[in-house]
């Protein structure tokens, strides 16, 4: 599976949107972008995915670069519930257990 | 979404002694996943568990050391055995929704290791 590059922490006011970038440079055509994030002492949450098309749900938005060399999630209005680690992953198809997580961004929401 | 269970939620427990984790999941799942998430560190993936087969793990993981039971589809078991301080770490049950693609997660088993 592709490497992914985050940055180590972000922080966001509320209310604002929250753009988290990822960078997967070595991504190869049938791998897809999963964001998974982890509040404090839970297990994590899956946001959302994509292949190469922007994706969008009731959480986030996920923009893919047209090279799909990296992408930005996107919380449109950021809340305090939101402080998290995110974590961008990139995998091949088929089962999904073996996901490799990486250190992930770490965002803090402040009012 | 895929509810899951996992028991104990948290536990201390003493060096050499061994620790049964249990997780059990609201619906049939073919493929259960055992990851471990050690203090401050991101997630590392242990084994899988098929139903009616031996568990397959991943590489610095070993079967002794880490048994796994996978009864029936809904049911499985992680052991960590003779049990050191660098255990100490939370271990996380999951299974994935094949027809999205999502991995659902446990709230996971808080060990510590005294």
């Amino acid at each position: 599976d592709a490497k992914t590059t985050q940055p180590t922490s972000m922080d966001c006011a509320e209310g604002r949107a929250a753009n988290l970038p990822c960078n997967h440079s070595t991504i190869s055509g049938n791998e897809y972008v999963y964001w998974y994030r982890q509040i404090h002492s839970q297990g994590p949450q899956y946001i959302i995915h994509g292949l190469k098309n922007n994706e969008t749900n009731e959480m986030a938005s996920l923009i893919i670069t047209e090279d799909r060399k990296s992408s930005t999630l996107i919380l449109p209005h950021a809340t305090l519930r939101d402080t998290a680690v995110y974590y961008c992953i990139v995998t091949g198809g088929g089962s999904q257990g073996n996901l490799i997580f990486g250190k992930g961004t770490k965002l803090s929401v402040k009012p | 979404s895929a509810v899951i269970s996992q028991k104990p939620s948290r536990d201390i427990c003493q060096r050499g002694t061994s620790l049964t984790i249990q997780c059990q999941v609201d619906s049939q799942v073919t493929m259960m996943f055992w990851y471990r998430q050690q203090p401050g560190q991101s997630l590392t993936l242990i084994a899988t568990a098929n139903q009616g087969s031996e568990a397959t793990y991943e590489s610095g993981f070993v079967i002794d050391k880490f048994p796994i039971s996978r009864p029936n589809l809904t049911f499985s078991t992680l052991t960590v055995s003779n049990m050191s301080p660098e255990d100490s770490s939370i271990y996380l049950c999951s299974v994935d929704r094949a027809d999205t693609g999502e991995l659902f997660f446990g709230e996971g088993s808080r060990l510590t290791v005294l």
